[in-house]
């Protein structure tokens, strides 16, 4: 079965620590994996898309890489307005395109 | 960017009467868009694929007399909560693919939180 855990839950971090949030998966071929960040009581909004182990994407703070089990989202130096909820999410390689969602990583950054 | 307008952002409503939400694909022709369901602190849920022009595919479990589906143009797609009970009350956000294609990332809505008393 199609599956995709984040961790951790939440994360306090303190502005300018760095860190990384998991992102592991299971699923029968990998179309993509895709990155988003939410602000409470909105929609996802999207960061990136890795297709293939070894790949990286950069935007300001954070760079996201991608193996063939797991996915990271690095944040360097966060600032208090990275405060979000981040989610992983991958397309499998057959079947419908679907989505399918981790429960996500609540990152709060204090100054 | 692609932009996903949806309406309305908040709705109250009392339990069985309907709420129909909206959602536009503001800048992009989106022949697919999908419904999420998402409950605090746990991962979105796919409810169903809306096609334009044809019948919206509905995941196992959800309810399609329930939540009817309506994709009468390339830019909008309603969900209609039908009788709608308190159980109903979650936040829903719909999303479209631009036309980069099957690989392209879903852009989303920015929600509606709707809560039947």
């Amino acid at each position: 079965e199609d599956q995709v855990t984040q961790s951790p839950e939440a994360l306090r971090l303190q502005e300018g620590e760095s860190s990384s949030l998991n992102c592991s998966y299971t699923v029968s071929g990998l179309r993509g994996l895709f990155w988003y960040r939410q602000d409470p009581g909105k929609g996802p909004e999207f960061l990136f898309t890795l297709y293939s182990a070894g790949e990286e994407k950069e935007k300001e703070r954070l760079k996201a890489t991608l193996t063939k089990k797991e996915s990271f989202l690095h944040i360097t130096a966060p600032k208090p307005e990275d405060s979000a909820t981040y989610l992983c999410a991958v397309q499998a390689a057959s079947g419908t395109y679907k989505y399918i969602f981790g429960t996500g990583t609540r990152l709060k950054v204090l100054a | 960017g692609a932009v996903v307008s949806q309406h309305p952002s908040r709705v109250i409503c009392k339990s069985g009467t309907s709420v129909k939400i909206e959602c536009r694909s503001l800048d992009f022709q989106a022949t697919t868009m999908f419904w999420y369901r998402q409950f605090p602190k746990q991962s979105l849920m796919l409810m169903a694929t809306s096609n334009e022009g044809s019948k919206a595919t509905y995941e196992q479990g959800v309810e399609k007399d329930k939540f009817l589906i309506n994709h009468a143009s390339l830019t909008l797609s309603t969900l209609t909560v039908t009788s709608a009970h308190p159980e109903d009350s979650s936040f829903y956000i719909c999303s479209a693919r631009d036309s980069g294609g099957a690989n392209s990332p879903l852009h989303f809505g920015n929600g509606t939180r709707l809560t039947v008393t």
